[in-house]
């Protein structure tokens, strides 16, 4: 079975400063990537997806990821951010074939944006 | 497009009280998809269905949970009776297969339960 582990819970960072959140995943089989935001009291929306192809994925709000098969990597970041950036960022993986229920999500990691 | 829409937003109830949670996926969508969203757990995938047909209830923790979806267009999640460590925010997702092995789901705002 796939699992997902977010390395960092909790991730404070000034405004217009550089931020990894990162994601290792453990798999049998090839899988689907995922990176989806959950601001304050709403629902999760996807930021960014990693299907196949090249293996550096850009998302919505200047946000980009890299797979890195040999290191099971989904690494987020972000060059500069910005104080609307404060959420919870939930990174998830899915086998290729699985079911559609199939899809995991790591614990979360609260990014927090500081002026 | 409105979105995934779940209703209440806020519920708080008592221990031993029924509750019901309601969702209404996108049009069109023929997955649905019912989490549970707790500090302890994270987020897990309690049931889903494919054209209004649930297809993995693996992770409904216990008998207390049922879930129906009568049509494409709504579905149910009730707990009776509720106890307190059923407290938790519970998210309802939609999503269009279209025959490929992913799509995106979209998900509703979650309803914020409280059982005291």
């Amino acid at each position: 079975a796939q699992s997902v582990t977010q390395l960092d819970s909790q991730v404070p960072v000034f405004e217009e400063a550089p931020v990894e959140l990162r994601c290792n995943y453990s798999s049998s089989v090839s899988v689907y990537l995922f990176w989806y935001v959950q601001y304050p009291n709403q629902g999760l929306q996807l930021l960014l997806k990693y299907l196949s192809g090249s293996t550096l994925v850009k998302g919505i709000n200047g946000f980009e990821a890299e797979f890195n098969k040999s290191q099971t990597s989904f690494h987020l970041r972000k060059p500069s951010v910005h104080i609307s950036d404060t959420a919870e960022y939930f990174c998830a993986v899915k086998n290729y074939g699985g079911s559609q229920g199939n899809l995991i999500f790591g614990k979360g990691t609260k990014l927090s944006v500081k002026p | 497009d409105a979105g995934v829409i779940q209703s209440p937003r806020h519920e708080v109830t008592e221990m031993g009280q029924e509750v019901t949670l309601r969702c209404k996926p996108i049009s069109g969508h023929d997955y649905l998809f019912w989490y549970r969203q707790t500090m302890m757990r994270g987020l897990e995938l309690l049931i889903y269905f494919n054209n209004n047909v649930p297809i993995d209830d693996s992770g409904m923790p216990e008998d207390r949970f049922s879930a129906k979806m009568p049509n494409a267009s709504f579905s149910t999640l009730k707990i009776q009776p509720s106890e307190p460590r059923d407290s938790a925010v519970y998210f309802c997702a939609s999503s269009f297969g279209g025959g490929v092995s992913y799509n995106e789901q979209f998900f509703g705002p979650g309803t914020r339960l409280t059982v005291l």
